[in-house]
């Protein structure tokens, strides 16, 4: 069984701070790493992926991926309110196949 | 990126009757479509996997007969609640691989109620 895990939070962080978010995975050959945040009542939206070890920047969101320790994560820096959602970490393996985490909801608080 | 459009977005029903939920791939052509459900405050909970032109393929645990899945063209895949019941109340999410083929994007979800 094919597993992500990921801190159900809540995680809380004033605005301005760096957000971090957490995710391991069981299966060692999978290939791509997905981040999506979801607000409430609403369907994921896709923010970041990755797909080598090491970091991948894009705005205020950084991934950042070790395979080796079989880890990935997300950073957010200056977090705005706005922020505030459900982030759902995301793993493919060699089949195409997706599994999810559970999510880790995250609160910014102006 | 590409879009995937899920309609409609909100349905109420009665118990008893059917309900169809579309979900299609504007700019891309997409051979296999997901389908999930997900409870409040819950993570996604995949349902079936559609293929196109074939027969969809059921999650262990997911009535085949009650969630009638058709993947009728590239562009196209329906999910049908037959016969619902208040639990089925629940908001259904259809995905599909885009931009390339290795990303996954989500159409917008269908909140449905069954009274």
């Amino acid at each position: 069984q094919k597993e992500v895990e990921q801190n159900s939070g809540p995680l809380s962080v004033p605005e301005g701070a760096i957000a971090s978010l957490n995710c391991t995975y069981s299966d060692r050959g999978s290939q791509s790493f997905f981040w999506y945040r979801q607000y409430s009542g609403k369907s994921p939206e896709l923010i970041m992926f990755i797909y080598s070890n090491g970091d991948k920047e894009d705005g205020r969101f950084t991934a950042q991926l070790n395979k080796a320790s079989q880890y990935v994560s997300l950073l957010i820096r200056d977090s705005q309110p706005s922020d505030s959602a459900t982030y759902l970490c995301a793993v493919q393996d060699t089949g195409n196949q997706f599994y999810f985490g559970t999510g880790t909801s995250l609160t910014v608080i102006p | 990126g590409a879009v995937v459009s899920q309609h409609p977005s909100r349905v109420i029903c009665k118990s008893g009757t059917s309900v169809k939920i579309e979900c299609r791939s504007l700019d891309f052509q997409a051979t296999t479509m997901f389908w999930y459900r997900q409870f409040p405050k819950k993570s996604l909970m995949l349902m079936a996997t559609s293929n196109e032109g074939s027969k969809a393929t059921y999650e262990q645990g997911v009535e085949k007969d009650k969630f009638l899945i058709n993947h009728a063209s590239l562009t196209l895949s329906t999910l049908t609640v037959t016969s619902a019941h208040p639990e089925d109340s629940s908001f259904y999410i259809c995905s599909a691989r885009g931009g390339g083929g290795e990303k996954l994007f989500f159409g917008s979800g269908t909140q449905l109620s069954v009274l």
